[in-house]
């Protein structure tokens, strides 16, 4: 069963960093684009970033793009996050997702993580 | 950046009724569209990729259609257990975009 489990969520001032991660199993994370997907209080969601398999492709929505940095490592299974110069439109509800198979470009999110949720206020 | 346009936002309808949500792009996307499912208080859900395939373990109530820009997703017969918030996404282009979300309640 495929399994995806954020964390690093947590209280931010503006301005200030944050790293999530997001844990994976149940599949060969090796293979797969995986994806950072966000959804604000109350609205609708918001694609992020995307990382190929080899983290040879990656690409960002221009709303983060300068100040988040998508990785993952492989070996430990793990998607990552690096959030800086955070503003309070960033706050969010950050998912981790995993494409439905195997692409270069992100297609359709088969697999969510639970979420964790990110507040940016001062 | 490819808009999605969905309609209507909020619905209301009874146990056994037929639900039908629009999604329209602003540009052609051929049928690289996909609906997915969110409860309250969970992480969205796939139900259909490529327009129309109906992703495993989803119920053949929930079917969709459409090309090019005009797509539509329908419950045929709704159970309580379809309350949630419905959202279309296209992956025609980067970024990914999704709709606004169809919020469907059961009266």
């Amino acid at each position: 069963e495929v399994q995806l489990v954020e964390s690093g969520g947590g209280l931010v001032k503006p301005g200030g960093s944050l790293r999530l991660s997001c844990a994976a199993s149940g599949f060969t994370f090796s293979s797969y684009s995986m994806n950072w997907v966000r959804q604000a209080p109350g609205k609708g969601l918001e694609w992020v970033s995307s990382i190929s398999s080899s983290s040879s492709y990656i690409y960002y929505a221009d709303s983060v793009k300068g100040r988040f940095t998508i990785s993952r490592d492989n070996a430990k299974i793990s998607l990552y996050l690096q959030m800086n110069s955070l503003r309070a439109e960033d706050t969010a509800v950050y998912y981790c997702a995993r494409d439905r198979d195997v692409a270069v470009v992100p297609v359709a999110l088969g697999h969510w993580g639970q979420g964790t949720l990110v507040t940016v206020s001062s | 950046d490819i808009q999605m346009t969905q309609s209507p936002s909020s619905l209301s309808a009874s146990v056994g009724d037929r639900v039908t949500i629009t999604c329209q792009a602003s540009q052609d996307i051929s049928d690289y569209l996909n609906w997915y499912q969110q409860k309250p208080g969970k992480a969205p859900k796939l139900l259909i990729y490529d327009a129309s395939d109906l992703e495993t373990g989803v119920p053949s109530r929930f079917s969709g259609s459409g090309s090019g820009t005009d797509f539509t997703f329908t419950i045929s017969s709704l159970q309580p257990e379809d309350l949630a918030t419905y959202y279309c996404q296209q992956y025609d282009n980067l970024p990914l975009t999704f709709g606004g979300g169809t919020k469907v309640e059961i009266k």
